[in-house]
């Protein structure tokens, strides 16, 4: 059973328009939330976070909204650039402690078009 | 260079064979943790290592298996290899709070 689940395996998006890549988890224990980007044959890098005390962080172009009564996240890409295209995972943890392991979802492939 | 280094990038190899792969977490992570992804599949946590001690494990099957060194650095260890381990198998460290620091990852074949 998927605890972390990404129903969109892939999404369109015109260049300077927002994208928004959408993320629904099972566990109620979770409590700290990661976006990840890949590129194809590199390893996945960290994008954003959010822990349960917030409804919202923004780092630049990238924000991340999660509601927790809804046990969903999403992640916003605001102007999107041909640069985003890649794979956004979305990692869930029961919480922010040390040596933890994420449960990761199946990831969004993000193609954005000039 | 995310300072995770995964050795080796490529390997071919033939069914029933075994395999090792390696890991040298960044400097100072204390926590590893291996990650299977095939093909058009997500991350599939394998199992974690903290200071030299397996901590969690994953869905790792038992012709897996995985050990932490004294200098941190860890390998996994596949065995009697079958078509379907052929993947991209993922290292990562973190030092605690917030996310981990993924490795480039080692493609496997097995043909």
């Amino acid at each position: 059973d998927q605890q972390v689940k990404q129903n969109s395996p892939s999404l369109s998006v015109q260049e300077g328009r927002i994208s928004i890549l959408n993320c629904d988890y099972t566990n109620s224990m979770f409590d700290y939330f990661l976006w990840y980007k890949k590129y194809p044959a590199e390893g996945p890098t960290f994008l954003i976070s959010i822990s349960s005390i917030k409804d919202k962080n923004e780092d630049g172009r990238f924000t991340v909204f999660l509601n927790k009564s809804a046990k969903h996240l999403s992640l916003h890409i605001v102007p999107s650039q041909p640069g985003d295209s890649a794979v956004y995972f979305c990692a869930a943890s029961p919480q922010r402690y040390y040596g933890q392991n994420f449960v990761f979802g199946p990831g969004t492939r993000l193609s954005v078009l000039p | 260079d995310s300072g995770v280094t995964q050795t080796p990038k490529h390997l071919i190899t033939a069914t029933g064979q075994r395999v090792t792969l390696r890991c040298s977490p960044r400097s100072g992570d204390l926590s590893v943790y291996w990650y299977q992804q095939s093909l058009d599949q997500g991350l599939q946590f394998l199992i974690q290592y903290y200071n030299g001690e397996e901590r969690a494990k994953g869905n790792i099957l038992e012709r897996f298996s995985a050990q932490q060194f004294p200098d941190l650095h860890s390998e996994l260890n596949l065995s009697s290899l079958e078509l379907g381990d052929s993947a991209l198998y993922f290292c990562a460290s973190s030092e605690g709070e917030g996310g981990y620091t993924f490795g480039s990852g080692t493609r496997l074949t097995v043909v």
